[in-house]
């Protein structure tokens, strides 16, 4: 399984954009990146999933470079709500997903 | 909004006693998983089932931890004799194929706290 690397924690204030950097060197290539969300006493919320180039749905966009090694996920305008740990993950297939320790996401009034 | 349901959502049990978790997987979906999250780390994966087959429990305890997946009714979950390193969040999820890039959806766990 692929590791990630992401920053342990983040601040950001209401309305801004934020920008969530994931690093992923050993990445193969039938690997998707995916992006969870997870607030506490829940669980993981998908948010979005790509393999190249760029991804956009309704809450998120995820840019990913070509050589693969990194991935940004884009929460444009947060609010007070988006506050909650975001985890990167490379997945092949639908095994066993590894979770790191994720990026700790706090927006600040 | 039938999502993957868990239940019961919290759990005591003493030390000793038999925890069973139950996971009934988004309709149509015929992959579970579980996961085990200890406070302030991320998921830890446990094992992962078809409709009666374990695929993969390279994640979970040899001693003690069962799992179960049957032709009907939820999954379960089954720590016997349990300890108090076995409080945890469980968490259970689901997909509906092995395919690569299918993403898993998750229920919002069940909190074991062993007395």
């Amino acid at each position: 399984l692929a590791k990630t690397t992401q920053p342990i924690s983040m601040d950001s204030y209401e309305g801004q954009e934020v920008n969530i950097t994931c690093s992923h060197n050993n990445i193969a290539t039938n690997d998707y990146i995916t992006w969870y969300q997870q607030f506490p006493s829940q669980g993981p919320r998908f948010i979005i999933q790509g393999y190249k180039t760029k991804v956009t749905n309704e809450v998120a966009s995820l840019f990913i470079p070509a050589d693969r090694k990194s991935s940004t996920l884009s929460l444009p305008r947060v609010s007070l709500s988006d506050t909650a740990v975001y985890y990167c993950l490379v997945q092949t297939g639908a095994n066993n997903l590894f979770f790191g320790t994720g990026t700790r996401l706090t927006v600040i009034p | 909004n039938a999502g993957v349901m868990q239940n019961p959502r919290h759990l005591v049990r003493r030390r000793g006693q038999e925890a069973r978790l139950r996971c009934s997987p988004m309709k149509g979906h015929s992959h579970v998983y579980w996961y085990r999250q200890l406070p302030e780390e991320g998921l830890k994966f446990m094992v992962y089932l078809q409709k009666e087959n374990i695929i993969d429990e390279s994640g979970m305890p040899k001693e003690r931890f069962s799992a179960e997946f049957p032709k009907e009714g939820p999954s379960i979950l089954r720590i016997q004799q349990v300890v108090r390193g076995d409080s945890a969040a469980y968490f259970c999820a689901s997909s509906p194929r092995d395919r690569a890039g299918q993403p898993q959806h998750f229920g919002d766990g069940t909190r074991l706290s062993i007395l």
